[in-house]
């Protein structure tokens, strides 16, 4: 599986937007970008997923680089609640499901 | 909302004793993983089960660990003997099938284990 580069550590202010940037230089074109994170204490949810094209949910917003090389989650409006790793992760088509987990970037929310 | 069980919550007990940790997953979930989190770090998968059968233990110390999916619903994971650096978080998570391209894994809040 193809590896996900991410800083370790980012901090926002409350209520102001977040971008959390992902390197994926060597992706290859049967691999979906996933984003989980992971709170406090608690097991890693589901943030959002794609492949091309730029995707937005009700947690997030996921922005694709158009050679998808890179990738960029984006909180619109941080909260404390946001306060988590994330954690970037490639998953080919073809894979079973198996999500290889990196360091993630820890997000430091102050209010 | 549907949720992963997972019990017990937290685990003490001493090295070379056996413990065994137990998950039920989403309820009509066919895929059950198992992942370990040592502190600090990202979750690595232990095990994956398909329905009953293993798909992927490639990760799994089987000289202590075992991984059961008897009636491919709940799932027992169990260490014997316990040795001090396998002190860390078991999750475990489930998705409706293989999820290669839905990628949307549950995961239950985990047991931590601390060894003495």
């Amino acid at each position: 599986d193809a590896k996900t580069t991410q800083p370790n550590s980012m901090e926002s202010n409350e209520e102001e937007p977040v971008h959390l940037p992902c390197n994926h230089s060597t992706i290859s074109g049967t691999d979906y970008i996933h984003w989980y994170r992971q709170l406090p204490s608690q097991g890693p949810e589901y943030v959002i997923h794609g492949l091309t094209s730029n995707v937005n949910n009700r947690m997030a917003s996921l922005a694709i680089a158009e050679d998808r090389k890179s990738s960029t989650l984006i909180l619109h409006r941080a909260t404390l609640r946001d306060a988590a790793v994330y954690y970037c992760i490639l998953l080919s088509s073809s894979n079973t499901g198996k999500l290889i987990f990196g360091q993630g970037t820890t997000l430091q929310v102050k209010p | 909302e549907a949720e992963v069980a997972q019990s017990p919550r937290y685990k003490i007990t001493e090295k070379s004793q056996a413990v065994a940790f137990w998950c039920d997953p989403i309820s009509g979930h066919a895929t059950l993983y198992w992942y370990r989190q040592i502190l600090g770090q990202g979750p690595e998968l232990l095990v994956q089960f398909q329905d009953e059968s293993v798909v992927d233990d490639s990760q799994l110390p089987k000289d202590r660990f075992s991984a059961e999916r008897l009636k491919g619903v709940d799932s027992t994971l169990k260490i014997q003997p316990a040795e001090l650096g396998d002190s860390a978080m078991y999750l475990c998570a489930s998705s409706l099938r293989l999820a290669g391209v839905s990628g949307e894994l549950f995961f239950g809040e985990g047991s931590r284990l601390t060894v003495l």
